[in-house]
C-alpha cells in the first residue's frame, strides 16, 4: 500500500529552527508537497519538490530525495505564528495526491 | 489564486438526517475536489465534481450517501446523507492551480472547511 509517515507532534522555541521529516512509500513518484494548516482553518500551500535537493523559500525550505524517499521541512527564525499543522503530500504515477496525517508544531516562547 | 467560498462553517446534525454543503469559487474551473478530514487523520479524497458530468468517487465512498451537483464551473455541493456519529469530520472543498513558478506544479487551493458534529 501508499503510506506517507511524519512525526505526530513537535515542539521547538520561539527563534529556533525545526525540521520536520517526512517518508513515503508510493507507486511512482510526480512531485512532493508541503502544506501549512492553522487550527480551524484550511490547508495553505507552503512548498514543492519534484527534484532532489533544497527548495528555499524565506524562512522556509524544503529537501527532497526520491532515493530515500525522504522530504524535510525546515523552519527558521520560528515565530509563534508558525504554530500549525504541516501536512506533508505525495502525487504518485497516477497524479493522486496522497496526504500524511500532518505534524502538529508547538512552539512555545 | 482562487478564493473559495464554503458553507456551513459548522454545523451539529441529528443521527438519519442529510446535511448539504456548498462550494463557491470566484473563478472557472474545470475540477473540484471534494475532502474529508477526519481527527488526526490524512486528508482523504471524497469525489471528484466535473462540470456536466457524474462525479468521480475514491474506493470507500458512494454516490448514494455523498451526493455531489456540479451545475456550474463555479459551484458545487456536497451531500452527506443519513448521517451517522462517524460521519463527524471536517469537510473541505478545493480546486487545482498553477503555481506560476519554474517547478510547473499544479497545487491545491482549499476553502475553509465545514466542521460537521454527529450526535
Amino acid at each position: 500500500g501508499q503510506n506517507i509517515d511524519q512525526p505526530t507532534e513537535m515542539t521547538a522555541t520561539e527563534g529556533a529552527i525545526v525540521q520536520i521529516n517526512c517518508t513515503y512509500q508510493t507507486s511512482g513518484f510526480n512531485g512532493l508537497f508541503w502544506y501549512q494548516q492553522h487550527a480551524g482553518e484550511a490547508p495553505t500551500f507552503l512548498s514543492y519538490n519534484v527534484l532532489d535537493g533544497l527548495e528555499e523559500k524565506g524562512r522556509f525550505s524544503s529537501f527532497l530525495s526520491r532515493s530515500k524517499g525522504y522530504s524535510y521541512l525546515l523552519l527558521k527564525e520560528l515565530q509563534m505564528k508558525d504554530s500549525a499543522s504541516y501536512l506533508c503530500a505525495v502525487r504518485d504515477s497516477n497524479y493522486q495526491l496522497i496526504w500524511g496525517a500532518g505534524t502538529k508544531l508547538i512552539i512555545k516562547p | 489564486s482562487a478564493v473559495i467560498s464554503q458553507k456551513p462553517s459548522r454545523d451539529i446534525c441529528q443521527r438519519g438526517t442529510s446535511l448539504t454543503i456548498q462550494c463557491q469559487v470566484d473563478s472557472q474551473v474545470t475540477m473540484m475536489f471534494w475532502y474529508r478530514q477526519q481527527p488526526g487523520q490524512s486528508l482523504t479524497l471524497i469525489a471528484t465534481a466535473n462540470q456536466g458530468s457524474e462525479a468521480t468517487y475514491e474506493s470507500g465512498f458512494v454516490i448514494d450517501k455523498f451526493p455531489i451537483s456540479r451545475p456550474n464551473l463555479t459551484f458545487s455541493t456536497l451531500t452527506v446523507s443519513n448521517m451517522s456519529p462517524e460521519d463527524s469530520s471536517i469537510y473541505l472543498c478545493s480546486v487545482e492551480e498553477e503555481t506560476g513558478s519554474s517547478s510547473g506544479a499544479n497545487v491545491l487551493t482549499f476553502g475553509a472547511g465545514s466542521r460537521l458534529t454527529v450526535l
